[in-house]
């Protein structure tokens, strides 16, 4: 149980164009979702946390016009990069919690993005 | 503010020898601890946890022990095999951080044949 998908596994898109990105909890309702970003050979960054039905959480320094974070139900929640530009190129991961599973987040496999 | 501090990688070690990864952690009340590992071009596995002192968390050989005395969480494993090879996470989740998980910076480990 506790399986998270992201997709698309990999995306190239041109600069200034917008990118969505969907995070599903397959097997149980998350009622928190996060967002992180990974830069080669370094830890995870917190950008975001959503909980469904309200608006996302951002960190300090995450534009929330250019990271659009939609959580519309207990199984899905969308990262869109609007006007995405050479560095937004990152690898995206979500993860899901619920009451259920308390405190343990599961990660999705995660998304590249380039940026050409 | 919450920390963890992971021991540098990169760590190299032979197939069957022993690992230490260490982990210490600096939060405010009592918080739950994680370790995460991540194998190449995938997202976060959870590898096992501990919820409060003295609680040992294990899984596929894999053991932490919750020290709230010298605040780590050290991870070990008997005998290392190639396919451990991964990068491991240190985090932890602190009362009122809104289940937020603050992450060490990693280590990688490569276990050679």
């Amino acid at each position: 149980g506790a399986v998270v998908s992201q997709h698309p596994s990999r995306v190239i898109c041109k600069s200034g164009t917008s990118v969505k990105i969907e995070c599903r909890s397959l097997d149980f309702q998350a009622t928190t979702m996060f967002w992180y970003r990974q830069f080669p050979k370094k830890s995870l960054m917190l950008m975001a946390t959503s909980n469904e039905g309200s608006k996302a959480t951002y960190e300090q320094g995450v534009e929330k016009d250019k990271f659009l974070i939609n959580h519309a139900s207990l199984t899905l929640s969308t990262l869109t990069v609007t006007s995405a530009h050479p560095e937004d190129s990152s690898f995206y991961i979500c993860s899901a919690s619920s009451w259920d599973y308390q405190e343990t987040q599961y990660f999705g496999p995660g998304t590249r993005l380039l940026v050409l | 503010g919450d920390s963890v501090t992971q021991m540098e990688g990169p760590v190299t070690l032979s197939e069957e020898a022993f690992l230490t990864i260490n982990c210490t952690y600096t939060a405010t009340g009592y918080p739950s601890l994680f370790w995460y590992v991540q194998y190449p071009g995938e997202g976060l596995q959870l590898l096992l946890k501990a919820t409060k002192a003295d609680d040992k968390g294990s899984n596929k050989g894999f053991e932490a022990t919750y020290r709230k005395e010298t605040t780590s969480f050290h991870l070990e494993k008997g005998s290392v095999q190639v396919s451990d090879s991964a990068v491991y996470f240190c985090a932890l989740i602190s009362s009122g951080s809104a289940r937020q998980l603050t992450f060490g910076s990693g280590t990688q480990l490569t276990v050679l044949p």
